[in-house]
């Protein structure tokens, strides 16, 4: 079993609607949960971090984590075109050592 | 505004040919990491260095060596290329500390192809 779980996708929507990605994982040590946006070649680029359980809100973006489930969620609201991306959701904490662990990423395109 | 660079965008090397991939930030960042990015995998951490000189493995770090000669310099060395090292590599750098290291900030990446 991988330390965090992320859908593929892809994930099409129409332009205007709420967009769900969300992430599952194994180890209970992860304290900070982060959620790094990609544009096609490009490197990730911080969108949003959490620490510990609870939501946190910036514009259109809201991060959600359940730390009793394991499950991170992040929402878009009014997705636009330019949301199109793919999204990864990473994790770090006192697991014993010093990594990031990500999720394989998850592709988002917004139709207009 | 934090920069990652890296040395090269595209990069086309023969089977058993010795790789340098150089990486450069330029905000005093202490970690410097090296990953891999494959469909489906993810990122996949190569190698990571949290001060000049200093290195630890990451979780796939066989066929990879690397060198921090200079704290804002990260090198990735493939000792002799091989087909199933052809992937997409990034380079990043954070602070260092608790509570500073989450936030990674990562190059643009370098698309190796090894045939």
């Amino acid at each position: 079993q991988k330390e965090v779980e992320q859908d593929p996708g892809p994930l099409s929507v129409p332009e205007g609607a709420i967009v769900s990605l969300n992430c599952t994982y194994s180890n209970s040590a992860f304290q900070y949960f982060m959620w790094y946006r990609q544009y096609s070649r490009k490197g990730p680029e911080l969108l949003m971090y959490t620490y510990s359980s609870g939501n946190k809100e910036d514009g259109r973006f809201t991060a959600q984590v359940d730390k009793s489930s394991k499950y991170i969620s992040l929402f878009i609201r009014d997705s636009q075109p330019s949301d199109s991306a793919t999204y990864l959701c990473a994790m770090s904490g006192n697991t014993g050592g010093f990594k990031t662990i990500f999720g394989a990423g998850t592709r988002l395109f917004v139709k207009a | 505004d934090v920069k990652v660079t890296q040395s090269s965008r595209y990069l086309v090397k023969r089977t058993g040919e010795k790789v340098f991939l150089e990486c450069v930030q330029d905000m005093d960042h202490e970690n410097m990491f090296w990953y891999r990015q494959d469909p489906g995998l993810g990122l996949r951490l190569i190698y990571f260095s949290y001060d000049v000189k200093m290195k630890e493995k990451g979780d796939i770090p066989e066929g990879y060596s690397v060198s921090r000669e200079k704290k804002e310099r990260f090198s990735l060395i493939l000792e002799s290329a091989s087909t199933n090292q052809t992937s997409m590599y990034l380079c990043a750098s954070s602070l260092m500390g608790q509570g500073k290291d989450y936030e990674q900030y990562f190059g643009p990446g370098t698309r190796l192809t090894v045939t």
